[in-house]
């Protein structure tokens, strides 16, 4: 079965600094993987996704990911945080498949101090 | 550009009401999705469909229902709204042989 974990429940870090927000999952075959971002009242918003290829990915926001198979990861990076970034982070593994095709760890929450 | 409305937006709403959440995509996306998800916590899938008169309930057991007579469009109805409804309720689609979801703004529910 599917699953993700997201270590971190709540991170805090100065703007200007560096993130990194920890993905680890669980899947049997090559996954799908995803980060997306939500700010306080709205919907999810996609950040990247991998799905095979070149491991490290770009994303929109100045946001990049490495897959690591070895580690079973998919870390998120930034390297300056703005204050504008302080939201809820969700990583997620998914399968072209019917049904549940998606299963999200549960989120990790960014606060930015200025 | 992902298309997906949620209406409303927000609603707060006394015990025992009827109401009926709007969640329409103009991707004509086969596949949607209702997640819900309490303030600061994970999503959890209530209801999906396959598409048109096709619904199944998600892993998280819930009082609501859904309908699906038209892709586009896939409302959530609480037949007696309650205090433990509270939450926040996003809807989501893909496209049929593609993984990833495109989700709406989400409607907060509030119910007294």
């Amino acid at each position: 079965a599917q699953s993700v974990t997201q270590p971190d429940i709540h991170i805090t870090v100065s703007e200007g600094a560096s993130l990194e927000l920890r993905c680890n999952y669980s899947y049997g075959a090559t996954p799908y993987l995803f980060w997306y971002v939500q700010s306080p009242g709205q919907g999810l918003q996609l950040l990247l996704k991998y799905f095979s290829g070149d491991t490290l990915v770009q994303g929109i926001k100045g946001f990049e990911a490495e897959f690591k198979r070895s580690q079973s990861s998919f870390n998120l990076r930034k390297p300056s945080v703005h204050w504008s970034d302080a939201a809820e982070y969700f990583c997620a593994v998914g399968a072209n498949n019917y049904g549940q095709n998606f299963v999200f760890g549960p989120g990790t929450r960014l606060s930015v101090l200025p | 550009e992902a298309d997906i409305y949620q209406t409303p937006r927000y609603l707060v709403i006394g015990t025992g009401k009827k109401i009926t959440l709007e969640c329409s995509q103009t991707m004509g996306h086969d596949k949607m999705y209702w997640y819900q998800q309490d303030p600061g916590m994970e999503l959890h899938l209530i209801h999906y469909s396959y598409g048109v008169n096709s619904t199944e309930k998600g892993d998280l057991s819930s009082e609501s229902t859904v309908s699906r007579i038209r892709t586009e469009h896939f409302p959530l109805t609480l037949e007696s709204a309650r205090p433990s409804h509270t939450s926040q309720y996003l809807c989501a689609s893909r496209e049929g042989g593609h993984v990833e979801q495109f989700f709406g703004p989400g409607t907060r529910l509030t119910v007294l």
